[in-house]
């Protein structure tokens, strides 16, 4: 079973309308992490969380919110869906000294807003 | 400016020739550089890392750093159409823990 699970894999909506992206990991890491990645942009990051009582927001939080609902949960909601959140969204968890952190990504969801 | 630049390519090499990648990064006090490697349509996976000046090597892979330059590079040796992927460099600071990531360069591997 793989360490990282997201759901949906894939998922298309309407502008508008409120969407959650579901992060599970049972690598028992503290650190999570959400990314969304555009053709040409790379990845950047939304929101991440170094505890169940550390969230943080990222360079592109406007329009994302997340919980953290348990060690191995990070839920991402796009509060009101628009076409420009379209893209391929990434959860990550991390372990390691600062600075000397590997990340470990999930499969992606692929998120197309109408 | 953007903080992580790499050349977006693509870069086409024939099968056994070498792979060059580059990035350079802008700030100043970055202290560690990932290469992650990424299939299509699957996510991201570490492949090297490296915090001193210098080269790295791992098989065929070897990373070099060059600080007061502000520049990392990926060599990838004997390329195979299985090293065909996009490459992404990523940093970050020695008290951080977020990455900030280049957009990356498509390798394509020719037979």
């Amino acid at each position: 079973d793989a360490d990282v699970t997201q759901t949906p894999r894939n998922r298309i909506t309407k502008t508008g309308k409120r969407i959650m992206l579901e992060c599970s990991q049972t690598k028992g890491h503290d650190r999570m992490y959400w990314y969304r990645q555009d053709p040409g942009l790379g990845l950047r990051l939304i929101y991440y969380s170094f505890d169940v009582k550390d969230i943080n927001k990222g360079e592109i939080s406007d329009g994302y919110s997340v919980s953290r609902q348990a060690q191995a949960k990070f839920s991402l909601s796009l509060e009101s869906a628009i076409p420009n959140q379209t893209a391929l969204y990434f959860c990550a968890t991390s372990e390691g000294l600062a600075g000397q952190e590997t990340q470990y990504f999930g499969p992606g969801t692929r998120l197309l807003v109408l | 400016q953007k903080e992580v630049e790499q050349n977006s390519g693509p870069l086409s090499v024939p099968e056994g020739a070498i792979a060059s990648l580059n990035c350079t990064y802008s700030d100043r006090v970055s202290q560690s550089f990932f290469w992650y490697r990424q299939y299509s349509g699957k996510s991201p996976e570490l492949i090297m890392s490296i915090y001193s000046n210098g080269d790295k090597e791992d098989g065929r892979f070897t990373a070099q750093l060059n600080k007061a330059s502000q520049y990392v590079s990926l060599l990838i040796r004997d390329s195979q159409p299985s090293d065909s992927a996009t490459y992404l460099c990523a940093v970050n600071r020695r008290d951080d823990y977020k990455l900030s990531f280049g957009a990356g360069t498509t390798v394509t591997v020719r037979a």
